[in-house]
């Protein structure tokens, strides 16, 4: 089984729903992330958190919320979908140096 | 914003070394570099990485600027399996832990 686990793989969903992207670990890491990642373009941070009860802001939070249920589980929520979220999201964990993604939800909002 | 520079893309021959560009001029003295490759749409794999030293391991070695304002990736023998975007990350430090800010990353082709 792969250290952090994303799902779905893929999902289409229409303008306006709302949508929930999970991810869990296995790594029993305490910091976890989630990245957006635009055609061409690199990883973008939206949320991250330290521990349970730590949640940040990342650089692109506006229309995603989080949820930590659990050490080894984060999710991403998307309220109110919109076309433009219409991206490939990551997941990471990390201790110390190391950094583990996951291998990706590719979402389309049409 | 990324605090990395790279070249948009590269070619390599097949088995030949790779040498991967990164300028990273705004670094501070505790950020560390580290490099990720991504092949296709796959999650970012992790290379190395760095402070100050050279280092070296299985996949690359990674040679730092004295001045720690660029470094350069070596892949000592490319091959088609190497074929990815690169990426060149400064870790920032939020609090007592760090950040991966990603950049644009280099697409290396190694062709045969």
């Amino acid at each position: 089984d792969a250290d952090v686990t994303q799902t779905p793989r893929n999902r289409i969903t229409k303008t306006g729903k709302r949508i929930m992207l999970e991810c869990s670990q296995t790594k029993g890491h305490d910091r976890m992330y989630w990245y957006r990642q635009d055609p061409g373009l690199g990883l973008r941070l939206i949320y991250y958190s330290f521990d349970v009860k730590d949640i940040n802001k990342g650089e692109i939070s506006d229309g995603y919320s989080v949820s930590r249920q659990a050490q080894a589980k984060f999710s991403l929520s998307l309220e109110s979908a919109i076309p433009n979220q219409t991206a490939l999201y990551f997941c990471a964990t990390s201790e110390g140096f190391g950094y583990t993604f996951g291998s990706g939800t590719r979402l389309t909002v049409v | 914003d990324a605090k990395t520079t790279q070249p948009p893309s590269m070619d390599c021959a097949e088995g030949r070394a790779a040498n991967l560009p990164c300028n990273h001029s705004t670094i501070s003295g505790n950020e560390y570099v580290y490099w990720y490759r991504q092949i296709h749409s796959q999650g970012p794999q992790y290379i190395i990485h760095g402070l100050k030293n050279n280092e070296t391991n299985e996949m690359a070695s990674l040679i730092i600027t004295e001045d720690r304002k660029s470094s350069t990736l070596i892949l000592p023998h490319a091959t088609l399996r190497d074929t990815a975007v690169y990426y060149c990350i400064v870790r920032v430090w939020v609090g007592n832990t760090g950040k991966l800010i990603f950049g644009q990353g280099t697409t290396l082709q190694v062709k045969p």
